[in-house]
């Protein structure tokens, strides 16, 4: 089981639409986590993070945590063509290390 | 305010050779953590150097070594290059903290290519 997982999609969804991205995770003892998103051929760019039970939100994101069922989702409202792009979890289980999801790759369609 | 940087851009190199990549990190951070992200994963955690001295490592072998200068800059060594070395070399700088999150930034990455 990896430990931290992603749908790799993609998610497709129209301009205006809410996106959902979801995450699950394997170490329960992981104290925060991380939104990035990932254009191609680029680095990762934080968006957010999160580290107590429920929501979180800036902007039109929304993070949402509930440690018991160790999962974590990103909701992106009004969702823009400029949004599309691969969106990484990742997870500090108290370590040094984030570990990383595979991402899951978003399009959003005009 | 300085983000990271890192270079150079991209590398071709050998199977066998030897590579050096660097990283500057971001104005007031004195933490640096290394990924290695492969085409179509996630970046996995290299290392990480605080104060000069490597402060956590993932499952990478001994041929990846790192350093840490006085100045937060940050390299990247890797011996014996493999075809499996090819990938993205993200550079990440954080400042440390005891909160329960720990925001890395990243900076722009080395594409390096082991032909």
């Amino acid at each position: 089981q990896k430990e931290v997982e992603q749908n790799s999609g993609p998610l497709s969804v129209p301009e205006g639409a809410i996106a959902s991205l979801n995450c699950t995770y394997s170490d329960r003892g992981s104290q925060s986590f991380f939104w990035y998103r990932q254009y191609s051929g680029k680095s990762p760019e934080l968006i957010m993070f999160i580290y107590s039970n429920g929501d979180k939100e800036d902007g039109r994101f929304t993070a949402q945590l509930n440690k018991a069922s160790q999962y974590v989702s990103l909701l992106i409202r009004d969702s823009q063509p400029s949004d599309s792009a691969t969106y990484l979890c990742a997870v500090n289980t108290g370590r040094r290390a984030l570990t990383f999801g595979s991402g899951t790759r978003l399009q959003v369609q005009p | 305010e300085t983000g990271v940087t890192q270079s150079p851009t991209h590398l071709i190199k050998t199977r066998g050779q030897q590579v050096t990549l660097r990283c500057s990190s971001q104005s007031g951070h004195n933490t640096v953590s290394w990924y290695q992200q492969a085409l179509g994963q996630g970046p996995q955690f290299i290392f990480q150097y605080y104060r000069e001295e490597e402060n956590g490592r993932g499952n990478f072998p001994p041929r990846f070594s790192g350093l840490q200068f006085p100045n937060y800059s940050s390299e990247l060594n890797v011996n014996a290059l493999e075809l499996d070395d090819s990938a993205l070399y993200l550079c990440a700088s954080s400042l440390p903290t005891s909160a329960p999150y720990n925001e890395q930034f990243f900076g722009p990455g080395t594409r390096l290519t082991v032909l």
